[in-house]
């Protein structure tokens, strides 16, 4: 089966740096997605991983590493803005994306 | 670039009527598109994936006969939600994936309300 677990609330401080985790054990892997989804809308693509290591995109990061079913994305320089769920999503090989329940993300002044 | 569009973005309807919603990948070809639907503070879930010129393939528990999925070209997939009832009521979100690679990207979402 396929199971992906992240951590379903965190909260930090404008400025600040959060890392939010997600490990994932599927049958395949194709690639790993990070999504950012505000309130009453539709996710947004932030990152791809397919091989191992750290893809930066301005403020946002992520980081794969494959053997040991592990990602993260990174964000810096938090914004009140940066308040939403952040949607980790596993690509098993067959084109769909299993999606973790993703981590609410609330950001305090 | 890769934008994907829905149409509607919200539609409200009568129990017992059919409803279209389109999505249609703007400046990228998608030979497969996703649908998905989330009730409130819920994760999304998979509908069916929806191939260019064959049939859909659907998850399990949704019925192929009430949702019905056309993927006439490239760029566009409709989902018909038939004989709708309050209980269809959702955000009903559509994927494309870029035949060039593997990302996936979302349209902006249609919110169903069945009275």
């Amino acid at each position: 089966g396929q199971n992906i677990d992240q951590p379903t609330e965190m909260t930090a401080t404008e400025g600040a740096i959060v890392q939010i985790n997600c490990t994932y054990q599927t049958s395949g892997f194709n690639g790993l997605f990070w999504y950012q989804q505000h309130a009453g809308e539709a996710p947004t693509f932030l990152s791809y991983n397919v091989l191992d290591g750290l893809e930066e995109k301005g403020r946002f990061s992520s980081f794969l590493s494959r053997s040991k079913g592990y990602s993260y994305l990174l964000l810096k320089e938090l914004q009140m803005k940066d308040s939403a769920s952040y949607l980790c999503a596993v690509n098993s090989g067959y084109s769909t994306l299993t999606f973790g329940k993703g981590t609410m993300l609330l950001v305090s002044p | 670039g890769a934008v994907v569009s829905q149409h509607p973005s919200w539609v409200i309807c009568k129990s017992g009527t059919s409803v279209k919603i389109e999505c249609r990948s703007l400046d990228f070809q998608a030979t497969t598109m996703f649908w998905y639907r989330q009730f409130p503070k819920q994760s999304l879930m998979l509908m069916a994936t929806s191939n260019e010129g064959s049939k859909a393939t659907y998850e399990q528990g949704v019925e192929k006969d009430k949702f019905l999925i056309n993927h006439a070209s490239l760029t566009l997939s409709t989902l018909t939600v038939t004989s709708a009832h309050p209980e269809d009521s959702s955000f009903y979100i559509c994927s494309a994936r870029e035949n060039t690679g593997g990302a996936q990207y979302f349209g902006p979402g249609t919110r169903l309300t069945v009275l």
